[in-house]
């Protein structure tokens, strides 16, 4: 059973336009939602993040909304650029007794065209 | 801090044959987590550990696969014996958490690459 899910396997965008990726969960008792970027041959690294308390968080051209009663969030690239094609993650951050664990969705691969 | 480090990178091996990967997580981290990433499930959780002690391995594929972290500054998840639908990249990640409240972000090594013929 996927808690968390991108059911978008790829996403092609022109240069300087807005990237939109999308994510879905089933757990309310998630307490943050992190996004990830993983370039070829190398680990997901951190991008943004969001608190399941907050609806949006902006970080320059970034931005993560979350719709708490709908359980989707989704992160906007805007204006996107060549070196943002790669892999994105959604992550859903749960507490337990021994401390955080993420629930990774597939990932969408994001080409953005020059 | 030199991040998270793999070893080897990549892995090339026959079937049957027994595969060590290799991890060093950050100084200072308490929590280690082993990843597998394929094209139709993404990035799974195989096994976690916090403060060296095996936490959650529900993600273990079979008894084929284990994992240790003898001390707090390395972990090896060995496959024995392999196959080839065990071809994947296969990530080590730490964090440190202290109290709830944090977002519990990870960071994750390079991978190794492991192809089983």
């Amino acid at each position: 059973d996927q808690q968390v899910k991108q059911n978008s396997p790829s996403l092609s965008v022109q240069e300087g336009r807005i990237s939109i990726l999308n994510c879905d969960y089933t757990n309310s008792m998630f307490d943050y939602f992190l996004w990830y970027k993983k370039y070829p041959a190398e680990g997901p690294t951190f991008l943004i993040s969001i608190s399941s308390i907050k609806d949006k968080n902006e970080d320059g051209r970034f931005t993560v909304f979350l719709n708490k009663s709908a359980k989707h969030l989704s992160l906007h690239i805007v204006p996107s650029q060549p070196g943002d094609s790669a892999v994105y993650f959604c992550a859903a951050s749960g507490w337990t007794e021994y401390g955080n664990k993420l629930v990774f969705g597939a990932g969408t691969i994001l080409r953005v065209k020059s | 801090d030199a991040g998270v480090i793999q070893s080897p990178r990549h892995e090339v091996t026959e079937m049957g044959q027994e595969v060590t990967l290799r991890c060093k997580p950050i100084s200072g981290h308490n929590s280690l987590f082993w990843y597998r990433q394929t094209m139709m499930r993404g990035l799974e959780l195989l096994i976690y550990f916090n403060n060296n002690v095996p936490i959650d391995d529900s993600g273990m594929p079979e008894d084929r696969f284990s994992a240790k972290m003898p001390n707090a500054s390395f972990s090896t998840l060995k496959i024995q014996p392999s196959e080839p639908r065990d071809s994947a990249v296969y990530f080590c990640a730490s964090s440190f958490t202290l109290l709830r409240g944090g977002r519990g972000e990870q960071y994750f090594g390079p991978g190794t690459r492991l192809t089983v013929t």
